[in-house]
């Protein structure tokens, strides 16, 4: 069964700070791997993917991610992080060749001054 | 810039209606999806529809239908509402297009409450 863990419901850190968002994954086959960032009462807005090629992707905001296809993980950074950048982020596996997303149950990012 | 727009952004509505939810995008995008997000639980799919007139069921389509009479619009009925179904309701549209590797585009959501 295909499905996305994303192992911490909150990450904590301090502006300025690198921050980390964790993410494994099973699918069969070769994935694409995506991250959204969601604010509240708003709906979900995409911050990049990972299709093929190299393994560190850059997408909106300063963000990145690195695939790591030996253990299945596709974790979201940020070399700076912004008050700003508090939200919650979700990320989502789709089976190559097919139309459906598995999502993880997100991470809620805090961001304290 | 794509748009896609859910038609409420909150609803009170009682047990046993009927309740409609809709949501139109403006990119030609063949694939539409709702879903519903609830604490702890992330994204759940209910139903998504691939093209006009298809459909298909996700994880969760209990109490659940869907529509889709034109390429633009995808509705949500849930034919006899119920408290379980209080919940923040999403939709989201994408494209096959681009070597089919597009990312979903999702409208701001519904927060329905079942009283």
């Amino acid at each position: 069964a295909q499905s996305v863990a994303q192992p911490e419901d909150q990450v904590n850190v301090a502006e300025g700070n690198p921050l980390t968002v964790k993410c494994t994954y099973s699918v069969s086959g070769n994935p694409y791997l995506f991250w959204y960032v969601q604010y509240p009462n708003r709906g979900l807005q995409f911050l990049l993917k990972y299709i093929t090629g190299d393994n560190l992707v850059k997408g909106s905001y300063g963000f990145e991610a690195e695939f790591n296809k030996s253990q299945t993980s596709f974790h979201l950074k940020k070399p700076s992080a912004l008050v700003s950048d508090s939200a919650l982020y979700f990320c989502a596996v789709r089976q190559y060749n097919f139309n459906k997303f598995y999502f993880g149950s997100g991470t809620k990012l805090n961001v304290k001054p | 810039d794509v748009k896609v727009t859910q038609s409420s952004r909150y609803l009170v509505k009682r047990t046993g209606e009927k309740v409609f939810l809709e949501c139109v995008q403006d990119m030609d995008h063949e694939n539409m999806f709702w879903y519903r997000q609830d604490p702890g639980l992330g994204l759940r799919l209910i139903y998504f529809s691939y093209d006009v007139k298809m459909k298909e069921k996700g994880d969760i389509p209990e109490g659940y239908s869907v529509s889709r009479e034109k390429k633009e619009r995808f509705s949500l009925i849930l034919e006899s509402a119920s408290t379980n179904q209080t919940s923040m309701y999403l939709c989201a549209s994408r494209t096959t297009g681009q070597g089919g590797v597009g990312p979903q585009h999702f409208g701001d959501g519904t927060r329905l409450s079942i009283l």
